[in-house]
This record gives C-alpha cells, structure tokens and sequence, in this order.
C-alpha cells in the first residue's frame, strides 16, 4: 500500500459525459501527478500540481481539467468523454520536485 | 522533450535465474530514474531508482546500473521468482521539473 488513495476505482460512462477523479495524497506530499495508462499510449505525465499550485503539463487535452485544494487532495476532471479516452488514471504523490513518486491503485474509466 | 525506449517487450525466465532490462533515453538533462512493478489490477510499484550521480544501486535482489555517457540504465533481478512476474516500467525525468517519462514496459514472466 502506498498510502496514495484515489476514488472511485471503476467509472462506467456515456460519451459526451463528465466525471470526477479524486486522489489523497500520502501523508505530508505536497505534489500530486496525474497520469493515463492506454494500451497504445503506455504511461503518460497529464498535470502536476504542488501545494496548489499548477507546476507542469503534460499531453493533457483541453478537456481535461484538474486542481488542488488546500488539504492537498486533488480531482481530475474529464469532460465531453469520448471512447479514446477509457483508460486507467493514476494519481501520484511526492514529498516534493524530483523526489520519489508513489502511484496510487488507480481509476479505471470505460467511456460506452 | 525526453524519449525513454525499453527492451526487451517481454521477458522469460526460469525461477532462479537472472533478469535484465535495458532502458535509453535522450535528454542528457535527466538526472533521475526510477523502475516501477505493475502486477496486474495495481498501480505500479516503485521499486529502485537511481540519480545521475550514483553509477550503481542495490536492494536485495534488485539493482540498478546507469551509464550517463551512454544515456542508459538497466534493472538486474537475481535469483527470480514467481512473484517477480509483473510489468516492469522504467522512467527518467528531470529534477527541476519532477514528471516523470516513461519506457512502454517490460512483462516479465517466471517460470517455476
């Protein structure tokens, strides 16, 4: 266990819909990464946020939002859901830039 | 931007025999890389990692080398065994910016 939490672990959903991805961060991390695993696309870095602050982008689409609040948790939100987008969404939290990332278990998203 | 390319996509072995993976990568500014385990229905597992100042790291079972002339690394399992059977992932980024690229995976199989 990790100590990274992130709900809900399944999401079944229609396209054109939005949902809302939701991770805590380990115990005193500061930064929290989200990230796609795709079959085609592998691992891929979406959005970084550190003690609330937007610190890096990665291949995130227009659509895709997120934040961080000030207990550090942090959601990512999807919008205009389109079948490319079902994937697992993994939440990832640090101590801080360039420290050591723990993955979350994950949320797995199937857009019908 | 940085490139990590991993090999081999898939890897048998005989329990109690040795694992390597190889990793490159192509943005001489990197300074950090890590090696995650995904078992199936997980998030992946940190595992090692290794900064550009540290040329080889052991755990137990599990090490590291890194050649910053060459831009590569490589994770070395020793004395296999079934529970070594994951998906193993490498990664590399930058301190200053902390996300982290990575390879496409290795699925490692231990036979007993």
């Amino acid at each position: 266990d990790s100590g990274v939490t992130q709900t809900p672990k399944h999401l079944i959903t229609a396209t054109g819909q939005r949902v809302t991805l939701r991770c805590s961060p380990r115990s005193g991390d500061l930064s929290v990464y989200w990230y796609q695993q795709s079959l085609d696309q592998g691992l891929q870095f979406l959005i970084q946020y550190y003690n609330g602050e937007e610190r890096a982008k990665g291949n995130i689409l227009e659509r895709f939002s997120a934040q961080q609040f000030p207990d550090l948790h942090s959601e990512l939100n999807l919008s205009s859901l389109e079948l490319g987008d079902s994937a697992l969404y993994f939440c990832a939290s640090s101590p801080g830039q360039g420290r050591s990332q723990y993955f979350g278990p994950g949320t797995r998203l199937l857009v019908l | 931007g940085e490139n990590v390319e991993q090999h081999p996509s898939t890897l048998s072995v005989q329990e109690g025999d040795s694992a390597v993976i190889k990793c490159t990568y192509s943005d001489s500014a990197s300074n950090y890389f890590p090696w995650y385990k995904q078992e199936l229905g997980k998030g992946p597992q940190l595992i090692i990692d290794i900064r550009s100042n540290v040329g080889e790291k052991k755990d137990q079972r599990i090490a590291v080398t890194l050649n910053k002339t060459a831009k590569h690394f490589s994770l070395h399992i020793t004395e296999t065994q079934p529970e070594d059977s994951a998906v193993y992932f490498c990664a590399a980024s930058r301190g200053s910016q902390g996300n982290l690229i990575f390879g496409k995976g290795t699925k490692l199989s231990v036979k007993p």
